[in-house]
């Protein structure tokens, strides 16, 4: 079936740093790719998203590239903020029509 | 637009009771997903719901059921309480079923804290 890897956290940074947060996939066809953010206490939030291969997803200062051929989808940032402190959750919608998350990276940015 | 409301924000219960919990989505939504949320396992998908039929549903026992009303309102139903039922379950909306149209937006409630002792 469908699966999300991300790269296991806990990331500290500092601010102004710059921020990579890995993402691989598995899955039939062509899923779509996502981001979450949840905050504390929240619910998740979209972040951002790709639909098709080489699409690049943006928000806020973040992106994140759709790359088939490594079935891939990285997140960055090039200078966090301490509001960027959450846990992110790389996402797909594949051919079984469900959304399937990973495990979630806990991301603390210090002043 | 209010966005989506999960009530109650937090549940203890014991072994063994039953549970109910509730998700209003955003107005105009017709697509309600729930989602259990662990330390660890994650998130994982319990079921969808587009006008009041499940659509979708994934690999939990027949203890959890939900349905969904006319106006797009949804609840969820534990039955018998284990233990490890004890979690964030977390409600999402969209304009359009997971996977379909143009991939509408996941719009997530607040969630919904239960324990189970």
């Amino acid at each position: 079936g469908d699966s999300v890897t991300q790269m296991e956290g806990p990331v500290t940074l500092s601010e102004e740093a710059c921020l990579t947060i890995n993402c691989t996939y598995t899955a039939t066809g062509y899923p779509s790719l996502f981001w979450y953010v949840q905050y504390p206490g929240e619910g998740l939030q979209l972040l951002l998203k790709a639909t098709k291969a080489d699409d690049k997803g943006s928000n806020k200062g973040f992106e994140a590239t759709y790359r088939k051929e490594t079935t891939s989808f990285h997140l960055e940032k090039g200078s966090v903020q301490v509001s960027d402190s959450a846990v992110y959750f790389c996402a797909l919608i594949g051919s079984n029509y469900k959304l399937t998350f990973g495990k979630g990276t806990l991301l603390t940015v210090n002043p | 637009k209010a966005g989506v409301t999960q009530t109650p924000r937090y549940l203890i219960k014991t072994r063994g009771q039953q549970v109910t919990l509730s998700c209003s989505p955003i107005s105009g939504h017709r697509s309600v997903s729930w989602y259990q949320q662990t330390p660890g396992q994650g998130l994982q998908f319990l079921f969808e719901y587009f006008s009041e039929t499940q659509r979708n549903k994934g690999n939990f026992p027949g203890r959890f059921s939900g349905r969904q009303f006319s106006n797009s309102r949804s609840e969820m139903n534990v039955s018998t309480l284990e233990l490890g039922d004890s979690a964030l379950y977390l409600c999402a909306s969209s304009q359009t079923p997971t996977g379909e149209g143009n991939n509408s937006p996941l719009h997530f409630g607040n969630g919904t804290r239960l324990t189970v002792t």
